[in-house]
């Protein structure tokens, strides 16, 4: 089945700076790539999305770049603020009969004002 | 409109005893996804339901099961609570297999 790993496990930024968190994923065959954040104590919430026929997608600070000949995929966080700390979940799906969402252990991202 | 709702919000259950957790997907959504997030070990897929079948099942044991009900809500049961069962207990759901899972705010079970 699909394995998601993420690295680092922990990252810390200052407060402007950029961040980035890399996943990859073995199976050649998953097309659907989301990025969740989950707040202390909340639910996780998708923030940005990408699909296997794009090798890149922004949206305001965040963008996700792919790149399905080395399986990887990574987000990009720019001008970093307080609030952006949490855990980031990365998932691969390959759609289909038998499809489901696996995701990655998660990053814990620190930024420090 | 209401996102994906789960109950209890909290549920506190002694070794051996058998627990229910309920899920209600968005109006419109036809998958429902559960997911085990015990701590420090991410999200783990337990099941997957799409038109009232189960599609897909993690690397769980067969105490772990559920159903989803003809208007798309799903139970989550896990019998023979163990004390490792202790976790946030996360349903999602879907439109399809390709499009966003929103989550629910999960139940904590806590197994004493």
């Amino acid at each position: 089945g699909e394995n998601v790993e993420q690295h680092p496990s922990t990252l810390s930024v200052q407060e402007g700076d950029s961040a980035v968190i890399k996943c990859t994923y073995s199976d050649s065959a998953s097309n659907y790539f989301p990025w969740y954040k989950q707040e202390l104590g909340k639910r996780p919430q998708l923030i940005i999305d990408i699909r296997s026929n794009v090798g890149e997608k922004k949206d305001q600070r965040i963008a996700v770049t792919l790149n399905k000949t080395a399986k990887h995929f990574s987000l990009h966080i720019t001008e970093t603020q307080p609030e952006d700390s949490a855990v980031y979940f990365c998932a691969a799906s390959k759609g289909g009969a038998n499809s489901k969402l696996t995701f990655g252990k998660g990053i814990t991202l620190s930024v420090r004002p | 409109e209401a996102g994906v709702t789960q109950s209890p919000t909290h549920l506190i259950k002694t070794r051996g005893q058998q627990a229910t957790l309920r899920c209600s997907p968005i109006s419109g959504h036809t998958s429902v996804y559960w997911y085990q997030q015990a701590l420090g070990l991410g999200l783990q897929f337990l099941l997957w339901y799409d038109e009232g079948e189960e599609r897909n099942r993690g690397n769980f044991p067969p105490r772990f099961s559920g159903r989803q009900f003809p208007n798309y809500s799903s139970e989550l049961n896990v019998n023979a609570l163990e004390l490792e069962d202790s976790a946030l207990y996360l349903c999602a759901s879907s439109f399809g297999t390709y499009t966003e899972a929103f989550f629910g705010q999960g139940t904590r079970l806590t197994v004493v």
